[in-house]
């Protein structure tokens, strides 16, 4: 099982651009999260899902959009890309009400 | 707004001693605390986490205390060694059915052999 996996691991990106970062999942979890982790912060919600079809808004959505249409699949799409949208993304997953499992991050650069 | 307070930002211990970390939340409804340990350029990983209904959990060196009438939780690493320097973040879950957390800032660590 690779569990949760995100694609590219790294990106640049000029100011203006668009791009999607991928998440997929193996463990069935209807559960899905997008979070960012500036440097030296917390992390933050920007959406999740609650299963396919079903998307919802977190602490910080704006500049970006999600779509669910499989349980597997959870992509992240950044519209005009801004400085501010230097980050790490971690998509995560989860069973239910207990332990959220990570994947390895894709850490954006905007330039 | 729901939020979680998380002191001290950054913690250095000699090699042995023990280290504690502190978090505060605001939501009463919440029922669920997990604890994520960040090694540096890597995905947070669960390392202890402790439900409503309990005051105490244990795990070897790790232990997690909560007190509800408070609204705080503790996690407490005994026997420190340097593989436990990292980043400890604290979380609390929303209990409005969408199983999402709200997580404290972290807790940079650093055990000092």
């Amino acid at each position: 099982n690779a569990g949760v996996t995100q694609t590219p691991k790294f990106r640049i990106l000029k100011i203006g651009q668009s791009m999607t970062l991928q998440c997929t999942q193996d463990m069935n979890h209807n559960y899905m999260y997008w979070y960012r982790q500036d440097p030296g912060m917390g992390l933050k919600l920007i959406y999740y899902s609650v299963g396919a079809g079903i998307t919802d808004k977190g602490e910080v959505p704006n500049g970006y959009n999600v779509s669910r249409s499989t349980t597997e699949d959870f992509p992240l799409r950044l519209e005009l890309a801004a400085p501010s949208q230097t980050s790490v993304y971690f998509c995560a997953t989860s069973g239910g009400v207990y332990e959220q499992y990570f994947g390895p991050g894709t850490r954006l650069t905007v330039t | 707004g729901e939020n979680v307070e998380q002191h001290p930002s950054t913690l250095s211990v000699q090699e042995g001693d023990s280290a504690v970390i502190k978090c505060t939340y605001s939501d009463s409804a919440s029922n669920y605390f997990p604890w994520y340990k960040q090694e540096l350029g890597k995905r947070p990983q669960l390392i202890i986490d402790i439900r409503s209904n309990v005051g105490e959990k244990k795990d070897q060196r790790i232990a997690v205390t909560l007190n509800k009438t408070a609204k705080h939780f503790s996690l407490h690493i005994t026997e420190t060694q340097p593989e436990d320097s990292a980043v400890y973040f604290c979380a609390a879950s929303k209990a409005s059915g969408t199983y999402k957390y709200i997580f404290g800032t972290g807790t940079r660590l650093k055990v000092l052999a």
